[in-house]
């Protein structure tokens, strides 16, 4: 079957950084998503990934290793309102959206 | 805001009741889904329409029934609804239809509650 891996929740400080995973199990791959979800808010888009390496937007990054069936978001200088689950995301080779649980990431001050 | 617009917020009905959930996207796309988040699971796709014709319906139970009536507007018509149906219900709208592999444009959701 196909499955995304990540974790359920973080907890991270004001001002650091945090490295949010994604591993999955797919039929075929044609990309991968990250969505932003607040609390009683919609989910929106941060980043997507198809190509191996690093995609750097602000303070937010996206890395893929499609060959380890990994991806990771990288939060720099965090903030309060950074606080949110965030969603992994892959399209299969039916361009299927298989879905994370979401990771939760707590930020304290 | 995101451009889709999600009514009501909050729903809480009984097994007997009938509702409709209403979504409207503000964006000129071509294609609307439902989805359902249920806490800590994946979202888990309804329905998917393109160009106001259902292109997915993924074994979801007859007691949900989706209508598109226009390329802008979606509802979900709920009826004798069971407790496990208590979630969070999403619309989204994408650009072209999913084998496009577009981003998803997200409403807040209508939370609801089966009594």
């Amino acid at each position: 079957g196909q499955n995304i891996d990540q974790p359920t929740e973080m907890t991270a400080t004001e001002g650091a950084i945090v490295q949010i995973n994604c591993t999955y199990q797919t039929s075929g791959f044609n990309g991968l998503f990250w969505y932003q979800q607040h609390a009683g808010e919609a989910p929106t888009f941060l980043s997507y990934n198809v190509l191996d390496g690093l995609e750097e937007k602000g303070r937010f990054s996206s890395f893929l290793s499609r060959s380890k069936g990994y991806s990771y978001l990288l939060l720099k200088e965090l903030q309060m309102k950074d606080s949110a689950s965030y969603l992994c995301a892959v399209r299969d080779s039916n361009y299927q959206l298989i879905w994370g649980a979401g990771t939760k990431l707590i930020i304290k001050p | 805001e995101t451009g889709v617009t999600q009514t009501p917020r909050h729903l809480v009905m009984g097994m007997t009741n009938k509702k409709s959930l209403k979504c409207e996207q503000h964006l000129g796309h071509n294609a609307m889904y439902w989805y359902k988040q249920s806490a800590k699971k994946p979202l888990e796709l309804m329905f998917v329409y393109s160009l106001e014709e259902r292109v997915e319906n993924n074994s979801v139970p007859s007691r949900f029934s989706p209508e598109c009536p226009n390329s802008s507007h979606l509802f979900l018509h709920l009826h004798t609804l069971q407790p496990e149906d208590s979630a969070l219900y999403l619309c989204a709208s994408s650009l072209s239809g999913p084998g496009a592999g577009e981003k998803l444009f997200f409403g807040s959701g209508t939370q609801l509650s089966v009594l």
